[in-house]
């Protein structure tokens, strides 16, 4: 039943190691998105999939990279994790509506610690 | 860039009326959103309002804009306690992500 899905919810790793964040949308969108939520609250945009191609990459690392072996999921895997990646990161996927509008839905967002 | 500005903090008492504000700058987004983050969940699509519309209402909710001063607000009438939450304004970039404001947490207390 669960329209965007993300796995794991937590996630408590070392520095320097590599982790992966799923995600799967059951919404036939064709756009998904990855949010990173810091601990001010802030959300920022850092990854957008529409049919399997990137179309926005902000100044995100490049540690960081997005993957996406069909429009259902869009993953998130880090390389060389540091202090300053802990966060709350948000997968979301949405559509284009004949009005041209989008509607955004949300994961329920994985909270990685980086220790 | 772009970006969106909201007050941080509101606090109301239960039963009060609560309004938000937002400042918007990029005059080329089509729709403006309303989302609501309640503790340690994801975010819920609250409300939007097309952009050439001045005002949207749903039950508790009333979304107002000023497209000539880029200003968006949220009223929620009678505010309860479950109405506590971040609330965040969104406009779209290329029309497609979202630029969230830096939201607002709303307070309720009875």
């Amino acid at each position: 039943d669960t329209a965007v899905s993300q796995t794991p919810k937590y996630l408590v790793t070392q520095m320097g190691n590599d982790k992966s964040i799923k995600c799967e949308q059951n919404l036939g969108h064709d756009t998904m998105y990855w949010y990173k939520q810091d601990s001010k609250k802030f959300l920022k945009i850092m990854f957008s999939y529409n049919n399997k191609e990137l179309i926005i990459n902000e100044t995100v690392p490049n540690r960081f990279s997005p993957k996406s072996p069909d429009k259902a999921h869009l993953n998130l895997h880090i390389n060389s994790l540091e202090l300053g990646d802990s966060a709350v990161y948000f997968c979301a996927s949405s559509q284009l509506r004949a009005s041209g509008r989008y509607e955004q839905y949300f994961g329920p967002g994985t909270r990685l610690t980086v220790t | 860039g772009e970006d969106v500005e909201q007050s941080l903090f509101l606090s109301v008492r239960e039963g009060d009326s609560s309004v938000i504000n937002c400042t918007y700058t990029d005059s080329s987004s089509t729709y403006l959103y309303w989302y609501k983050q309640e503790p340690g969940a994801g975010l819920q699509l609250l409300t939007y309002i097309f952009s050439n519309m001045d005002m949207k209402q749903d039950q508790r909710l009333t979304v107002l804009l000023n497209k000539k001063d880029k200003h968006l607000s949220l009223r929620i009438a009678d505010t309860q306690t479950g109405d506590s939450a971040i609330y965040f304004c969104a406009e779209t970039q290329a029309g497609t992500a979202l630029i969230f404001g830096k939201g607002t947490t709303l307070s309720v207390s009875s």
